[in-house]
């Protein structure tokens, strides 16, 4: 069974631009959890959808937006990129809401120059 | 503020050491405490813990979970270069989300 897939796998972007990316969750997973890990640190919560709802958002700016489609894929949207979003951003699947077990993909690198 | 801590940041062993893994937490309202082994992006699902005391176990990793002094345990027994990654420790509490408060991590190296 495929896991978590996301896309692109590498990214570079220039401050001010903006960046979409893209995560599929385990089939029959219906939530996807958005996180950004910052090299050195523990990821940290961005978003979490479950049946095309926004169920959470973490401490980022309103730059940061989200949105899951009836497949349950997800994509995250940043705008107004800052050097400082430069990250590893994570994507998460579990079978529902509340569900605490979370399968992470590959992540997406993204580099703010 | 919900907060994860571990401990030692960083680690470096022999193959064949064994080690310990800490991890201790302030959540409101504790669900559950999972253990991740990050290699180059992808954690990877170690442990779910939500009962103090018991322990888990899969081939040489095992943890177990206090929940009165707020702490869990990751050990590592007769260690292996392959088993060189950063090990992060998350806890769940009360929200109605999904979110998981990850800690900082701990950099385990296994020389040969």
């Amino acid at each position: 069974d495929a896991g978590v897939t996301q896309s692109p796998t590498h990214l570079i972007k220039t401050r001010g631009q903006q960046v979409t990316l893209r995560c599929s969750p385990i089939s029959g997973h219906k939530s996807v959890s958005w996180y950004q890990q910052v090299l050195g640190q523990g990821p940290q919560f961005i978003f979490q959808y479950y049946e095309k709802e926004e169920r959470g958002r973490g401490n980022f700016p309103d730059r940061f937006s989200a949105r899951q489609f009836p497949n349950y894929s997800s994509e995250l949207n940043v705008n107004a990129l800052l050097l400082g979003d430069s990250a590893l951003y994570l994507c998460a699947s579990s079978l529902a809401q509340g569900v605490e077990t979370q399968y992470f993909g590959p992540g997406t690198r993204l580099l703010v120059l | 503020e919900d907060k994860v801590v571990q401990s030692p940041l960083s680690l470096v062993v022999h193959e064949g050491d064994t080690v310990t893994l800490n991890c201790s937490y302030e959540v409101t309202n504790f669900r559950s405490l999972l253990w991740y082994k990050q290699e180059k992006k992808a954690p990877t699902f170690l442990f779910m813990l939500t009962s103090s005391g018991i322990e888990k176990k899969s081939g040489r990793l095992s943890s177990i979970l206090d929940k009165k002094e707020l702490f869990s345990i990751l050990n590592i027994t007769a260690t292996q270069t392959g088993d060189s990654a950063i090990y992060l420790c998350a806890v769940r509490g009360s929200s109605n989300t999904g979110k998981l408060i990850f800690g900082q991590g701990t950099t385990l190296q296994v020389k040969p």
